[in-house]
């Protein structure tokens, strides 16, 4: 099983400010087979970026995905007020078939 | 647009079945797409459960070994998910989402399910 870890558990910046989220696998995974989502209190996630660095539609283009082998990074230019919210990395690939990052949550300083 | 609601009852008994449904709506459910459920516990991340084609192929999270059942319903463009012998563990967010290039693109809004007695 590939097992994601994402740091830091809580991120606290200021809107206007660059937020820069991290996941790392203990397996090689194909930057095809990555993700990034968004989930806000009360609502489901949302597809922010796929092929680690593709956005997904309708996604602003301050959000931005990189990285290959183990090592994603999301980063979110230029912060929002409605940017703040948990994000989750997933891959695909061996059994189980799909898994999640425990989450980064970004919070308001 | 594709659109899903999961809906089921809010309340399972413990060692009983936890049964819902996932309404496809502004699609067809035979379309080259796999579906899948996806649960979040209270206060925590994301665990996939499986997936399934309309053929009728599931793959399965080995974690929840041989209590997952998953079917669906061409006829009235549903999916359906039964867990048994469920436990307070089972107590979770339930989503179904649609597959597409390795990831979830449309989402339901998610329906509760807590297990007690």
């Amino acid at each position: 099983e590939i097992v994601l870890t994402q740091s830091p558990g809580t991120l606290s910046l200021s809107p206007g400010e660059r937020a820069t989220l991290s996941c790392r696998a203990t397996q090689s995974v194909s930057s095809s087979y990555l993700a990034w989502y968004q989930q806000k209190p009360g609502q489901a996630p949302r597809l922010l970026i796929y092929d680690a660095s593709t956005r997904a539609t309708g996604i602003p283009d301050r959000f931005s995905g990189s990285g290959s082998g183990t090592d994603f990074t999301l980063t979110i230019s230029r912060l929002e007020p409605e940017d703040f919210a948990v994000y989750y990395c997933q891959q695909y690939g061996s059994s189980p078939l799909y898994t999640f990052g425990q989450g980064t949550k970004l919070e308001i300083k | 647009q594709v659109q899903l609601q999961e809906s089921g009852p809010g309340l399972v008994r413990p060692s009983g079945t936890l049964s819902l449904t996932c309404a496809v709506s502004g699609g067809s459910i035979s379309s080259d797409n796999w579906w899948s459920w996806i649960r979040q516990p209270p206060g925590e991340g994301l665990e996939w459960i499986g997936e399934i084609h309309h053929s009728g192929v599931t793959n399965n999270n080995p974690s929840l070994k041989s209590r997952v059942i998953m079917s669906v319903d061409k006829s009235t463009n549903q999916l359906s998910l039964k867990l048994n012998s469920v436990t307070a563990a089972d107590t979770a967010v339930y989503y179904c989402a649609r597959n597409w290039r390795y990831n979830m693109d449309v989402w339901g809004k998610g329906t509760t399910v807590a297990v007690s007695s």
